[in-house]
């Protein structure tokens, strides 16, 4: 069955690098995602990376993918204020006909 | 601008009553999804639909109820039925199943 894992909590300094982790169990995954949800709101999608890419980079997001682990991360550079938010990983099936599985999310708060 | 509205923002239900919350999305998303958030508990699917007049349940379907007779509405009723209603409604689209979904902001329900 499909399950992905975070864990609950990270706090950083304001200007340190974060790195939020996340497992999947399913194998024959097509993307995952990463979602920030800020307090009251709905989840923005922030990115994404095709199962089969390695990395990927956008400005101060990098996404990295060990496909042998089954392990995505996000790590976001120079961390602000305002990245204080809960994060959501999420992988979809290659099945096509179910929707995606979300993790519990990461809830991210950046000390300053 | 294109996007998901969810209503209201903050609904209050009397014991014994069903309320019905909105979402419409004019992004000409085939699927639509309900998604109940409590702390700590990441995201549960309610229900969803891939595409007008069919629908499918989620992993916490009793005690709720949809329909689907245009493409960009899905509302959601919460019957009587559910004995635990208070928690955070998210809706969401997609162009397809496996693809990203966009998200409302969220209707808060709480009991009176």
């Amino acid at each position: 069955g499909e399950d992905v894992e975070q864990s609950l909590f990270l706090s950083v300094r304001e200007g340190d690098s974060s790195v939020i982790n996340c497992t999947y169990t399913d194998s024959s995954s097509t993307y995952l995602y990463w979602y920030k949800q800020e307090p009251g709101a709905g989840l923005q999608l922030l990115t994404y990376i095709f199962s089969n890419m390695d990395m990927k980079q956008d400005q101060r997001l990098t996404v990295l993918l060990n496909k042998k682990d089954k392990h995505l991360s996000l790590r976001i550079a120079d961390t602000q204020t305002g990245d204080s938010a809960i994060y959501f990983c999420a992988e979809s099936m290659i099945s096509g006909n179910t929707p995606l599985v979300f993790g519990k999310g990461t809830r991210l708060s950046v000390i300053a | 601008d294109g996007g998901i509205t969810q209503s209201p923002k903050y609904l209050f239900r009397k014991e014994g009553q069903n309320v019905t919350l909105s979402c419409e999305q004019n992004l000409n998303h085939d699927a639509m999804y309900w998604y109940r958030q409590d702390p700590g508990q990441g995201l549960r699917l309610i229900y969803y639909s891939q595409i007008v007049n069919d629908f499918q349940k989620g992993d916490i379907a009793e005690g709720y109820s949809v329909s689907r007779e245009k493409k960009e509405s899905f509302p959601l009723t919460v019957t009587s039925a559910q004995k635990n209603p208070t928690a955070f409604y998210l809706c969401a689209s997609s162009t397809g199943v496996i693809q990203p979904q966009h998200f409302g902001d969220g209707t808060r329900l709480s009991i009176l």
